[in-house]
C-alpha cells in the first residue's frame, strides 16, 4: 500500500499564475479531503469528497480555488491568479468511507510557493 | 459550526516531566467523534488516538485522552514525556453535524528537553 500520493513535492509559481495539485488516495478508500497548512492558521479544512461527490467545500476560497475528483483514483485542487498568501503546504487525506469515526491517512503535502 | 481550541500554542517540557495538552471542542450535535493526531518534523500528520465513548480513557504509544461530554475536553496526557514526544499535535473533531468533515484545532507544539 503506497497510502496517499500527492504530487507535485514542491510547486513554485509567479504571482498571478495557476497551480494544480493533485492527490491519489488510497486505493479503496471514498474519502478524500483537503487541507492548507501554516504555521499561523494550523490545519484549515478547505473540501471534501465522499465516493467522487463534493460535500463540503466551506473552506474553499472561493473566487480562485476549485476541487474536482473525476474518478475514484485521484482528486485535484487548483488554484487560479495565485497569490503570495496562498503560499502553504497543501495537505490531502483519505478515509475509508467518511463517516467520521475513520482515521484520516495524509500524504505528503505539497508545498506551494508564490512569489 | 464545529469547531476546536487548543490553547496553548506551545508547551517546553523537561524530559520525565508529565505531558497535558488541552483540547475543548464545540458542536451541537451530541455523539462528536474526537481524535488526536501527531506530526513530527517533516512529516504528514498520523493517528495518534481517537475516542468517541463518554468518560471513556484511551491510551496509545504511552498517551492517554478521556473524552468528557459534560465539559466538551478531550486532554492529550502522558505521565512522562520523552525527546522523541518533541512534536506538533493536533485536536480534531467530527461528527454528523458537520457533514463528517474533520475540523482541526491550531495545534500545540510540545518541546522536551534533556
Amino acid at each position: 500500500n503506497a497510502g496517499v500520493i500527492q504530487t507535485p513535492r514542491h510547486k513554485v509559481t509567479g504571482k498571478g499564475q495557476e497551480a494544480t495539485l493533485w492527490c491519489e488516495p488510497i486505493s479503496g478508500h471514498s474519502a478524500v479531503f483537503w487541507y492548507r497548512q501554516t504555521i499561523v492558521q494550523g490545519l484549515e479544512f478547505l473540501t471534501y469528497f465522499r465516493n467522487q461527490a463534493p460535500i463540503d467545500d466551506s473552506g474553499m476560497p472561493k473566487e480562485r480555488f476549485s476541487a474536482q475528483m473525476p474518478n475514484q483514483s485521484h482528486s485535484t485542487l487548483k488554484i487560479q491568479s495565485t497569490q503570495p498568501q496562498d503560499s502553504a503546504v497543501y495537505l490531502c487525506a483519505s478515509s475509508l468511507a467518511g463517516t467520521g469515526a475513520e482515521t484520516l491517512y495524509f500524504g505528503s503535502g505539497t508545498r506551494l510557493t508564490v512569489l | 459550526g464545529d469547531s476546536v481550541t487548543q490553547t496553548e500554542g506551545l508547551v517546553t517540557l523537561t524530559e520525565g516531566l508529565p505531558v497535558m495538552l488541552n483540547c475543548t471542542y464545540q458542536t451541537i450535535y451530541s455523539n462528536p467523534f474526537l481524535f488526536w493526531y501527531v506530526q513530527h518534523l517533516n512529516e504528514s500528520p498520523r493517528l495518534l488516538l481517537k475516542s468517541f465513548t463518554d468518560n471513556k480513557r484511551t491510551e496509545h504509544q504511552g498517551f492517554h485522552a478521556t473524552l468528557h461530554k459534560s465539559s466538551s475536553s478531550f486532554h492529550l496526557q502522558k505521565s512522562s514525556a520523552q525527546l522523541s514526544d518533541s512534536a506538533l499535535y493536533y485536536c480534531a473533531l467530527s461528527d454528523l453535524a458537520g457533514g463528517y468533515k474533520v475540523v482541526f484545532g491550531s495545534g500545540t507544539r510540545l518541546l522536551v528537553s534533556p
